[in-house]
């Protein structure tokens, strides 16, 4: 049974572009969060989908985009990418939408140089 | 500020020494989860408390659950090396859809 999955694991872009990372939740989960963890910092909420629908968001500009797919796998768009936007971008998932137990994927590390 | 509140910032003990880290918070939670990170890893449940007061004991980690479920705690015994790493408390507030996460404690274990 895979567990949550994300990809790229490393990407490095440059000031001003756009960006794309993908998440397969946990197989029987349909929930999918996502979380945005500086380094040196706990991870902070960005948003939650469900029945691909952003469900939850938290205090983040409207540059961060997402998508949740009929499969419940989901993507997170971030366009004009800053240099504050370095971070690790952790995807989670659960099997309802106010689950007790949440499961992280390996995280994305994105370098904005 | 952080909804969750975690206490010490940073912790560094010698091997074989007891240890207790913090988290707290001003809002009640449905639940509240422990995770432990590693540098480059995504976080690894622990345990997940769900009743005010509930003591749960994963081998020579024991978690606590506040009466009120505002705050929990986690209580280390004779700490070993592979202990090191974040530990992360995370809550779902009651009548909220999202986990958040406190800041955490950075705990080394030194040889």
């Amino acid at each position: 049974d895979a567990g949550v999955t994300q990809s790229p694991t490393h990407l490095i872009k440059t000031r001003g572009q756009q960006v794309t990372l993908r998440c397969s939740p946990k197989s029987g989960h349909d929930t999918v969060s996502w979380y945005q963890q500086a380094l040196g910092q706990g991870p902070q909420f960005i948003f939650q989908y469900y029945e691909e629908e952003e469900r939850q968001r938290g205090n983040f500009p409207d540059r961060f985009s997402g998508h949740q797919f009929p499969n419940y796998s989901s993507e997170l768009n971030v366009n004009a990418l800053l240099l504050g936007d370095s971070a690790l971008y952790l995807c989670a998932s659960s099997p309802q939408r106010v689950g007790n137990t949440i499961y992280f994927g390996e995280g994305s590390w994105l370098t904005v140089v | 500020t952080q909804l969750l509140e975690q206490s010490p910032q940073f912790l560094s003990i010698q091997e074989g020494e007891n240890l207790t880290v913090y988290c707290n918070s001003s809002s009640v939670f449905s639940s509240l989860q422990w995770y432990r990170q590693e540098p480059g890893e995504g976080p690894v449940l622990l345990v997940t408390v769900v009743t005010g007061g509930e003591v749960k004991k994963l081998k020579r980690l024991t978690f606590q659950f506040g009466d009120a479920r505002k705050d929990s705690s986690l209580h280390i015994t004779a700490a070993q090396p592979g202990d090191t790493g974040l530990y992360l408390c995370a809550g779902d507030v009651v009548n909220n859809n999202d986990m958040r996460f406190g800041a955490g404690t950075r705990l080394t274990v030194k040889p």
